[in-house]
């Protein structure tokens, strides 16, 4: 099935920084959808991609789209410990969201 | 009110038992899933169910068995438990093509 992969696996900021995760596919994505999970806690919806391009800011969170709909990336300006947590892309497959495929996560800890 | 509510929250048994945990939302969606998330923290699907109706079953080996009464429930049962069964039990609703909204997971223990 298809799948997504996520880079890094971990990444280690001091309190300030900024943080990227990225999430690639082989093959052209209907959407995208970004999760966080805190430790210890459950995934909560942050948002979804769903146009070539697409770009979308939630505070200091920025997502993108990538043109080809293969890519995607999670941007956070100024990291709080409060970012602290593991960051799932996911993909629906053929179209649908009735089977959400995860990426493997990135695990984001904040120096403060 | 907690949106999707599943109990136990944790869950210690011995290998060979039978267990359930139910899962409940009051977010109206249509579409219920469960998801295994193991000690690495991979989210893995297990099954969808749209109004009732089993859609997706991830070749789940048969001891599990889901049982959704009405769209708001989505209860799964669990035979014969085995040591690898051990991981975060993940029960979460949606709205078609939109972001999910996760239970708060049953740490299933099997010693």
């Amino acid at each position: 099935g298809q799948q997504v992969m996520q880079i890094p696996q971990y990444q280690h900021v001091q309190e300030g920084e900024d943080f990227t995760t990225y999430c690639n596919s082989s093959t052209t994505l209907s959407n995208i959808q970004w999760y966080k999970q805190r430790p210890g806690g459950h995934p909560v919806f942050l948002i979804q991609l769903v146009k070539s391009g697409e770009v979308k800011k939630q505070k200091r969170l920025t997502f993108q789209f990538g043109e080809a709909k293969k890519n995607s990336s999670l941007h956070i300006t100024a990291t709080q410990t409060t970012d602290v947590g593991t960051y799932f892309c996911a993909e629906g497959s053929g179209g649908s969201n009735y089977k959400l495929t995860f990426g493997k996560g990135t695990l984001l800890t904040v120096n403060p | 009110d907690t949106a999707v509510s599943q109990t136990p929250k944790y869950l210690v048994t011995q290998m060979g038992n039978d267990k359930s945990i139910k899962c409940e939302q009051n977010l109206g969606h249509d579409t219920m899933y469960w998801y295994k998330q193991d000690s690495k923290k991979f989210l893995k699907i297990m099954f969808s169910y749209n109004n009732k109706e089993l859609i997706i079953n991830e070749t789940v080996p048969n001891r599990f068995s889901p049982k959704s009464p009405d769209k708001a429930h989505l209860n799964l049962h669990i035979n014969s438990l085995e040591l690898g069964d051990s991981a975060v039990y993940f029960c979460a609703s949606s709205e078609f093509n939109y972001g999910y909204t996760f239970g708060s997971g049953t740490r299933l223990t099997v010693v």
